[in-house]
């Protein structure tokens, strides 16, 4: 089965810093791939997503993502945080409808 | 307002208790879930129901038992938990086929004592 992995469990940034959050998985086919966001006390909600074509995805609130199939990578990133961004996020993989979740990445971005 | 509902948000039961999770999507979606959600682990998918048929089952205990009446609503009844049942579960719907982008619902953090 494959699996998600999110190397960083949690990371502690100042504002304006820069972000970078790791996701590998291990499906070597044809994958669709996702970051979710969970603020505190709220649902989990999409950032952004890859299904084809340019590797390099934006998302919402200026989050954005790069495809590295060589790498079986997802990262997200963003170039300056804001206190807003607290939160856990979450790297998802849908290979063959089966849809995995990495363990999450707590930001805590101080103000 | 994310279009999946979850009832109750937060839950405490005894071992010994049933109790019910509900969910319910307004997003015209064919497929729901269920997912536990522990502290420091992935997302566990429990349950996939596609035009209210279970097509996936995770190897779930049975005092977990799923019902989908329609595709609007899922349900999760609850009977016998253990403490390591304590968690935060989350229903989520998705258009049937195609790369299944989820729509969560808030969650419904259970504690058994």
């Amino acid at each position: 089965a494959q699996s998600v992995s999110q190397h960083n469990h949690h990371v502690i940034l100042s504002e304006a810093a820069s972000l970078e959050l790791g996701c590998n998985y291990s499906y070597g086919g044809t994958v669709n791939l996702f970051w979710y966001v969970q603020y505190p006390g709220q649902h989990l909600q999409l950032l952004l997503k890859y299904f084809s074509g340019d590797p390099l995805v934006k998302g919402i609130k200026g989050f954005e993502a790069e495809f590295i199939k060589s790498k079986f990578s997802f990262n997200l990133r963003k170039p300056s945080v804001q206190w807003s961004d607290t939160a856990e996020y979450f790297c998802a993989v849908n290979a063959r409808n089966d849809m995995r979740f990495g363990a999450g990445t707590r930001l805590t971005v101080k103000p | 307002e994310t279009g999946v509902t979850q009832t109750p948000r937060h839950l405490v039961m005894g071992m010994t208790n049933k109790k019910s999770l509900k969910c319910e999507q307004h997003l015209g979606h064919n497929a729901m879930y269920w997912y536990k959600q522990s502290a420091k682990k992935p997302l566990e998918l429990m349950f996939v129901y596609s035009l209210e048929e279970r097509v996936e089952n995770n190897s779930v205990p049975s005092r977990f038992s799923p019902e989908c009446p329609n595709s609007s609503h899922l349900f999760l009844h609850l009977h016998t938990l253990q403490p390591e049942d304590s968690a935060l579960y989350l229903c989520a719907s998705s258009p049937s086929g195609g790369p299944r982008e989820l729509f969560f619902g808030e969650g419904s953090r259970l504690t058994v004592l």
